[in-house]
């Protein structure tokens, strides 16, 4: 049971470049998440995904896309990386619920945009 | 929507002391409040949290406290030990959709031995 996994671990980037972010849990959880963390600001959410097939956006989702690709598996995508999107990201997940549930993060994933 | 307010950003104690980690929110119908414990390198993992029905929840060293009248609750650390140095984040749920969190920036905790 490996619980959320995140690769890649580290990215160099140059402005402009695009990549994806991937993220799985195989703890048959419904919701998932994405945040980036920086200095000073706590965990920000950038999109979540109540269940399968539903994605909203968070705080700061701008530049970001997501995709919810099955029940285990939620993408996180930059189109044109800015150097404002150096961060670290986490993936998270948890079971729906109506009175708020534990969220089980990854490891995160260290981006560098040059 | 919701706002998280967290003090102190940085805590330094002797080890042994207590420390006291407080949160404010701003939105009433918030009603889940975790705390996550963040060591260096590592991902944010859940040590208590409590629900609104709540006014406190103890395990072993650790605790929290809410009073929702005044929109505020706190973690408090006791006999602190070197390996609780790390960040702290407190949390509250959206009233619109419980299970999206939102996150003060965090109090950096180290336990001085």
């Amino acid at each position: 049971n490996a619980g959320v996994t995140q690769t890649p671990k580290f990215q160099v980037l140059k402005t402009g470049q695009s990549m994806t972010l991937q993220c799985a849990q195989d703890m048959n959880h419904n919701s998932m998440y994405w945040y980036r963390q920086d200095p000073g600001m706590g965990l920000r959410l950038i999109y979540y995904s109540a269940s399968e097939g539903t994605t909203d956006k968070g705080e700061v989702p701008n530049g970001y896309n997501v995709s919810r690709l099955n029940k285990r598996e939620f993408s996180l995508r930059l189109e044109s990386a800015a150097p404002s999107q150096t961060s670290v990201y986490f993936c998270a997940s948890s079971l729906r619920g109506l009175a708020g549930v534990e969220q089980y993060f990854g490891p995160g994933t260290r981006l560098t945009v040059t | 929507g919701e706002n998280v307010e967290q003090h102190p950003s940085t805590l330094s104690v002797q080890e042994g002391d207590s420390a006291v980690i407080k949160c404010t929110y701003s939105d009433s119908a918030s009603n889940y409040f975790p705390w996550y414990k963040q060591e260096l390198g590592k991902r944010p993992q859940l040590i208590i949290d409590i629900r609104s029905n709540v006014g406190e929840k103890k395990d072993q060293r650790i605790a929290v406290t809410l009073n929702k009248t005044a929109k505020h609750f706190s973690l408090h650390i006791t006999e602190t030990q070197p390996e609780d140095s790390a960040v702290y984040f407190c949390a509250a749920s959206e009233a619109e959709y419980g299970n999206k969190l939102v996150f003060g920036a965090g109090t950096i905790l180290r336990v001085k031995s």
